[in-house]
């Protein structure tokens, strides 16, 4: 069973941020939340992870709080293109190399 | 990132027939891959963990005798689905682990195969 729960839909309007919430309340110290992303009939796409700290890349920040307990993904300025199934998934420690893919959030950006 | 290429992207077969499904990284070694399902409407599911030179770790339910999968050099591993019947029709996905050190890594995605059984 996945380990983590996030609403099953979201909206967003074009250029604006659309902020993807996951709780995770039972992560263990040693394991990292990751984020990716499904378009449809595509592979899944990796989008960002982290331990503890806030991260950020091209793609996405990812805001971790500091119980741990809970993030948010966050697309800066949503397009079109970035609508998706967006998956948020524990991994390491334990369970180091498998990923366990839960229902995710389906992400409609709309015009 | 990392490129991962799945051959063929469609394939359609008899009922009866195997299909063998290609998985390779393009510009980095894996030594170990991942296969994953995917039914309509459904999340991925691993079906089996494959590693370089030696057999495949198989998930629970999942039949090995049915579902080869062979991962003979640092960037191909192929699975073969064996007397296929339209209950294998799905979405198979593969992935290819980069390690980043310390207790994590990255697994990059193939584009994914379309098999339907006839």
């Amino acid at each position: 069973d996945a380990k983590t729960t996030q609403p099953p839909s979201m909206d967003c309007a074009e250029g604006r941020a659309a902020n993807l919430p996951c709780n995770h309340s039972t992560i263990s110290g040693n394991e990292y939340v990751y984020w990716y992303r499904q378009i449809h009939s595509q592979g899944p796409q990796y989008i960002i992870h982290g331990l503890k700290n806030n991260e950020t890349n091209e793609m996405a920040s990812l805001i971790i709080t500091e119980d741990r307990k809970s993030s948010t993904l966050i697309l800066p300025h949503a397009t079109l293109r970035d609508t998706a199934v967006y998956y948020c998934i524990l991994t390491g420690g334990t369970s180091y190399g498998k990923l366990t893919f839960g229902q995710g959030t389906i992400l409609t950006v709309h015009p | 990132g990392a490129v991962v290429s799945q051959h063929p992207s469609r394939v359609i077969c008899k009922s009866g027939t195997s299909v063998k499904i290609e998985c390779r990284s393009l510009d980095f070694q894996a030594t170990t891959m991942f296969w994953y399902r995917q039914f309509p409407k459904q999340s991925l599911m691993l079906m089996a963990t494959s590693n370089e030179g030696s057999k495949a770790t198989y998930e629970q339910g999942v039949e090995k005798d049915k579902f080869l999968i062979n991962h003979a050099s640092l960037t191909l591993s192929t699975l073969t689905v064996t007397s296929a019947h339209p209950e294998d029709s799905s979405f198979y996905i593969c992935s290819a682990r980069v390690p980043l050190g310390g207790s994590t890594d990255t697994q990059y995605f193939g584009p994914g195969t379309r098999l339907t059984v006839l």
